[in-house]
């Protein structure tokens, strides 16, 4: 199995329907990232977990709600979106060091390709 | 806050020309400086890194250095192959801050 494994690969969506996507990391680490990742713009962090616990949340519209149910698991559930959603959601995870600061090193999944209708 | 800034692409070079990539960062503290690669369908990957002043992050032929003082890590490769077109991403993590800042992306393309 790969490190960190991102379903499904593609979706589209209507702007009415609600939909998630799910990550899934094999390789023991204790943190996970939502990323956004449009052209031509830097990746946009939007969630940070650490340890199950959210840690971070960069000002994202209420319309993603994530969930991290264990350190393996990260979902992202979408409902009521925009054209403007439209983008490829990557999910990280990295192992922290003893006091919460990161290792550096993230390790991602192959991204969710969104399409807002 | 931190910041990168990364030379607009796209980049197109013939196999075997050299390649350089400008990064350009901005941080409080000592940050460590990332490259990262994404090739096409899939995730970004580690590429090569440096944690402290004039390291060089060295991977497959790829080399950056670490320059505090022009606040730097510029990527280079000596002899690019058609297999490195992709799109590069220079990173860093300032402190003890538990995620990654990136630039924009720099996209590759070389030519056979």
């Amino acid at each position: 199995e790969t490190g960190v494994t991102q379903t499904p690969r593609h979706l589209v969506m209507g702007m009415t329907n609600k939909k998630s996507l799910k990550c899934e990391q094999h390789l023991g680490h204790n943190a996970m990232y939502w990323y956004k990742q449009s052209a031509k713009k830097p990746l946009e962090l939007m969630f940070v977990y650490s340890l199950e616990e959210r840690v971070e949340n960069n000002s994202v519209p209420s319309r993603f709600s994530p969930e991290c149910p264990n350190s393996s698991h990260l979902f992202l559930h979408l409902h009521t979106l925009q054209p403007e959603d439209s983008a490829l959601y990557l999910c990280a995870s990295s192992r922290l060091a003893s006091g919460g600061a990161g290792t550096g090193e993230l390790f991602f999944g192959e991204g969710s390709r969104l399409t807002v209708l | 806050g931190n910041s990168v800034t990364q030379m607009e692409g796209p980049v197109t070079l013939s196999e075997e020309a050299f390649l350089t990539i400008n990064c350009t960062y901005t941080a409080t503290g000592y940050p460590s400086l990332f490259w990262y690669v994404q090739y096409p369908g899939e995730g970004l990957q580690l590429l090569l890194k440096a944690t402290k002043a004039d390291d060089k992050g060295s991977n497959k032929g790829f080399e950056a250095t670490y320059r505090k003082e022009t606040t730097s890590f510029h990527l280079e490769k000596g002899s690019v192959q058609v297999s490195d077109s992709a799109v590069y991403f220079c990173a860093l993590r300032g402190g003890s801050a538990r995620q990654l800042t990136f630039g924009s992306g720099t996209q590759l393309t070389v030519l056979p």
